[in-house]
C-alpha cells in the first residue's frame, strides 16, 4: 500500500492564480481531510469528506474548494491564490468512527508558497 | 468547543533520559480520543500513540507512554530513554469518537519542539 499520496510536494504560485492539490489514498478509507499548517502552528482543518459525493467545511474553508467523486481521490482547489494561503497542506484519511479504529493517516504534505 | 493546549513551545532533554511533554484538553464530549503525532524536520506527520476516553489503562507503545489523567483533562506524553532521533515537533490532538459523529476531525495543539542533546 502506498497509503496517502499528495502531489505536488512543492509549488510556488503567483497571487491570483489557481491550482489543485491532489490527494489519493489506497486504503479504502471513507473519511478524508485537508489540513493546513502555518509556520510554528498546529494543523487546522480546511475541508473534510465522509464519503464519495459528500463534503463539508472545516475550520478555515475560505478560499478553497473540494470535490469527492471517488473514494480514493480528494483534490483541494485554491481559487485566486493569496499570500495568506502560503502554508503546508496535509491530506489525511481514516476509517469511520463507527469502525472503532480512530487513527488518521497523513500524506507527506505539499509546501505551497504564494508570492 | 474542543481545545488542545500545549504550554511548552520548546524542551531540551539529555540523551538517554526521560522527558514529559504536556498536553491539556477541553471538551464537553464523553467519547473522545487523544493522539500524539511526531513531526520531524522532514515534515511528515508520524502517529505515535492513542488513548481513548474510556480506556482505563494508560496507553504504551514502545518507549512512548501516555499519562492520561481524565479528571485533570491532561494527556501528557512520556518518552523514555530519549534518542537523538527523537528531536522533532510533537503535537497533541483530540478527536470526537462518539458513534454517529460525522467527520471526526482532529483538533491539534500548537506543538512542542523537543531537542535531544548528546
Amino acid at each position: 500500500n502506498a497509503g496517502v499520496t499528495q502531489t505536488p510536494k512543492f509549488h510556488i504560485l503567483k497571487i491570483g492564480q489557481s491550482m489543485t492539490l491532489q490527494c489519493t489514498q489506497d486504503m479504502n478509507h471513507n473519511y478524508m481531510y485537508w489540513y493546513r499548517q502555518d509556520p510554528g502552528m498546529g494543523l487546522k482543518l480546511i475541508y473534510y469528506s465522509v464519503g464519495a459525493g459528500i463534503t463539508d467545511k472545516g475550520e478555515v474553508p475560505n478560499g478553497y474548494n473540494v470535490s469527492r467523486s471517488t473514494t480514493e481521490d480528494f483534490p483541494l482547489r485554491l481559487e485566486l491564490a493569496a499570500p495568506s494561503q502560503t502554508s503546508v497542506y496535509f491530506c489525511a484519511s481514516s476509517y469511520p468512527v463507527s469502525s472503532g479504529t480512530y487513527e488518521q493517516y497523513f500524506g507527506p504534505g505539499t509546501r505551497l508558497t504564494v508570492t | 468547543a474542543q481545545k488542545i493546549t500545549q504550554t511548552q513551545p520548546g524542551m531540551f532533554v539529555q540523551e538517554k533520559e526521560a522527558v514529559t511533554l504536556d498536553c491539556t484538553y477541553d471538551t464537553s464530549d464523553q467519547s473522545y480520543g487523544l493522539f500524539w503525532y511526531k513531526q520531524p524536520s522532514s515534515g511528515e506527520m508520524i502517529f505515535l500513540i492513542y488513548q481513548g476516553s474510556y480506556d482505563e489503562q494508560n496507553a504504551t507503545e514502545g518507549r512512548y507512554s501516555l499519562n492520561f489523567q481524565k479528571a485533570r483533562k491532561s494527556a501528557n506524553l512520556v518518552i523514555s530513554a530519549s534518542q537523538l532521533g527523537d528531536s522533532a515537533m510533537y503535537f497533541c490532538a483530540m478527536r470526537d469518537i462518539k458513534l454517529g459523529n460525522q467527520g471526526g476531525k482532529l483538533i491539534f495543539g500548537q506543538g512542542t519542539e523537543l531537542s535531544v542533546k548528546p
